[in-house]
């Protein structure tokens, strides 16, 4: 069974710093991974999505990676602004899941102005 | 263009009552997900539809739990005799087409559900 893991749980860091979220998941059998964002109370927006014959996805300030034989994504944000502040999931489909989208249970973001 | 769109956003239940939650995709778009997500957690999967026919509702908690999309748009998710576990915000997304590998989900802002 497929299960996604994101590290850390929470983080906050100073205005201008440049960080990486972390996702891991235990079936490398994926045919795509993306990052989402959730701000709170409302639902997710989809920021990236790297599909899995690729190594990843840059869009602005934001870039993914993906390495599939061992299992793991990176979100890179470059020079972090308070607008950042939300939470991130990492989510994978899978071959064995059918439709499902498998979540991990995302990082609160904080950013210090 | 309008996004994804869910009435109510906010349901107070008691125990034993039937809700219904509805989604209203974004026009033309042929996938249709339902999720569950329960607090400090992500997203759970609930069903999925392809236009109107329910491709995959594995993870329907329980028989109490019923969606469809009879029309190919707009999705009810039901709710039969609540429970306090099912207390919980759902989300649903769509995607344009139905290809699994390359769409984006796009998503609504959700009912938060609580039953008393």
């Amino acid at each position: 069974k497929q299960e996604v893991t994101q590290i850390p749980a929470a983080l906050s860091v100073p205005e201008g710093e440049n960080l990486v979220l972390n996702c891991s998941f235990t079936d490398s059998a994926i045919y795509n991974l993306q990052w989402f964002r959730q701000d709170p109370g409302k639902g997710l927006t989809s920021l990236l999505l790297i599909q899995s014959s690729q190594r990843e996805q840059t869009s602005g300030r934001l870039n993914a990676s993906l390495d599939k034989s061992s299992g793991r994504s990176t979100l890179y944000i470059a020079a972090s602004q308070p607008g950042d502040s939300a939470t991130y999931l990492c989510a994978v489909g899978d071959y064995t899941g059918g439709f499902k989208t498998i979540f991990g249970a995302g990082t609160r973001l904080f950013v210090k102005a | 263009g309008a996004g994804v769109s869910q009435s109510p956003r906010y349901k107070v239940a008691k125990r034993g009552q039937d809700v219904a939650l509805r989604c209203d995709p974004i026009s033309g778009h042929v996938s249709l997900f339902w999720y569950q997500q329960a607090l400090g957690q992500g997203p759970e999967f609930l069903t999925y539809f392809q236009n109107e026919a329910q491709l995959d509702k594995s993870g329907l908690p329980s028989d109490r739990f019923f969606a469809e999309r009879p029309e190919g748009s707009v999705s009810t998710l039901k709710i039969q005799r609540t429970q306090q576990e099912d207390s919980a915000v759902y989300l649903c997304a769509s995607s344009l087409g139905s290809s699994r590998t390359t769409d984006t989900q796009y998503f609504g802002p959700g009912t938060r559900l609580t039953v008393l």
